[in-house]
């Protein structure tokens, strides 16, 4: 299993740009989050999946839009990128079985997005 | 809203043991989990505490307590190699929503 992929690793974008930051998993997890990382700080919750077709805002959703169509892909979409969306955004996801494993997350690489 | 407040460093002698707290404010809580991250790293799993009491996996070990609103990561006989971020995250609701901490940076020194 590759577990949890991330593309791209780095991009630079200009301010007002668009782009689509992809992630997919190979464990058939229902649940799948995207976070965000400022340098320094704890992760924010952006978006939230429990399974294909069904979505959620987390604390900061302003500004990113996502999907979910299969159960192994969520794409986070920035549209009119600024400044202030300069960050790492990492993607997990968990199998929500049951059990004390059953809150692990796995987490992707991240990509590490800068807005200039 | 929830929120999770962690110290933001601690400092430790290599061979030590440390103790990371973790207080949260939230409704429909869920359990509490542990996350280590080297810098330039992702997060990655330690434990997770679902019901009151201690949990131990190896040098680690995470406690909760429901009624205090509080639980704790106990690092034993430290390593160098423990010098990272340390994470607690919560589930509110079940799965759905996984919300994180502020992160404590614990440095092991020689």
């Amino acid at each position: 299993n590759a577990g949890v992929t991330q593309t791209p690793k780095f991009r630079i974008l200009k301010i007002g740009q668009s782009m689509t930051l992809q992630c997919t998993q190979d464990m058939n997890h229902n649940y799948m989050y995207w976070y965000r990382q400022d340098p320094g700080m704890g992760l924010k919750l952006i978006y939230y999946s429990v399974g294909a077709g069904i979505t959620d805002k987390g604390e900061v959703p302003n500004g990113y839009n996502v999907s979910r169509s299969t159960t192994e892909d969520f794409p986070l979409r920035l549209e009119l990128a600024a400044p202030s969306q300069t960050s790492v955004y990492f993607c997990a996801s968990i199998s929500g079985t049951s059990g004390r494993s059953s809150l692990e997350q796995y987490f992707g690489p991240g990509t590490r997005l800068t807005v200039t | 809203g929830q929120s999770l407040e962690q110290p933001s460093e601690v400092t430790a002698v290599e061979g030590a043991i440390v103790q990371i707290n973790c207080t949260y404010q939230t409704s429909g809580f869920y359990g509490l989990s542990w996350y280590q991250q080297h810098d330039g790293g992702a997060p990655t799993f330690l434990s997770y505490n679902a019901l009151d009491g201690l949990e131990e996996t190896g040098r680690f070990s995470s406690f909760l307590s429901r009624s205090d609103s509080y639980g704790y990561l106990l690092l034993q006989e430290l390593q160098m190699k423990d010098s990272a971020s340390y994470f607690c995250a919560c589930a509110i609701g079940g799965y759905q929503k996984v919300t994180f901490g502020t992160g404590t940076k614990l440095q092991v020194i020689p």
